[in-house]
């Protein structure tokens, strides 16, 4: 069956990077295309961006200069690097497959800026 | 960037209540819009796509319409396993999710 999961650390440092896995299984990174979707504590569901079949990738305008989507496909796995973080990009992270829409999720993971 | 407008931002309902969530698309999207349901702690739970079409195992007391910029989202007969949050996402151009409707009951 379909699955995704997300990994990472759980607090980060402002200014600083934060990196996320997403890591797949029960179908191919190749012929489906994997998002991310973030949720402020307490606040509503934002797109961050996705990684298409074909390996292209697309942003959310809002966070497009700090943000890179990447993928194993060998590992079946989805990366997330968004740079210069704030206490503003304290969420929820989920990785999620487009269904269409987004059918499949993952469970997230709680990601703190704070020093 | 499509924006969409969701309201109300809550609901009170009592059991066995009709109940109504409208969207609004700052331009035509097409019928692309979906609902979400989504409980705390837990992802959001695909309930219709395509403005009406129910996903599998969602309830036929949920339902959806609309065209153009304007849809709504109704619950008939409210159960308690209905409380939570309502999310609608647009996909006819990237995405944007509205602001969500936090259901209670009263």
């Amino acid at each position: 069956q379909v699955q995704l999961k997300e990994s990472g650390p759980g607090l980060v440092q402002p200014s600083q990077t934060l990196s996320l896995t997403c890591t797949v299984s029960g179908f191919s990174l190749t012929s489906n295309s994997v998002h991310w979707v973030r949720q402020p504590p307490g606040k509503g569901l934002e797109w961050v961006g996705a990684i298409w079949s074909g390996g292209s990738t697309d942003y959310n305008s809002a966070l497009k200069s700090r943000l890179s989507i990447s993928r194993d496909t060998s590992k079946s796995q989805v990366f997330l690097k968004m740079n210069s973080l704030q206490t503003e990009d304290t969420a929820i992270y989920f990785c999620t497959r487009w269904g269409p829409p987004f059918a499949y999720w993952g469970q997230g993971t709680l990601v703190t800026v704070s020093s | 960037d499509i924006q969409m407008t969701q309201s109300p931002p809550s609901l009170s309902a009592s059991l066995g209540d009709k109940v109504t969530i409208t969207c609004q698309a700052s331009q035509n999207i097409n019928k692309y819009i979906a609902w979400y349901q989504q409980k705390p702690g837990k992802a959001p739970r695909l309930l219709i796509r395509y403005t009406s079409t129910l996903e599998s195992g969602t309830p036929s007391r949920f339902s959806g319409s609309g065209s153009g910029r304007d849809y709504s989202f109704s619950i008939s007969n409210v159960e308690s396993e209905d409380i939570a949050s309502y999310y609608c996402l647009q996909y006819d151009n990237l995405y944007t999710f509205g602001a969500g409707t936090k259901l209670e009951l009263k």
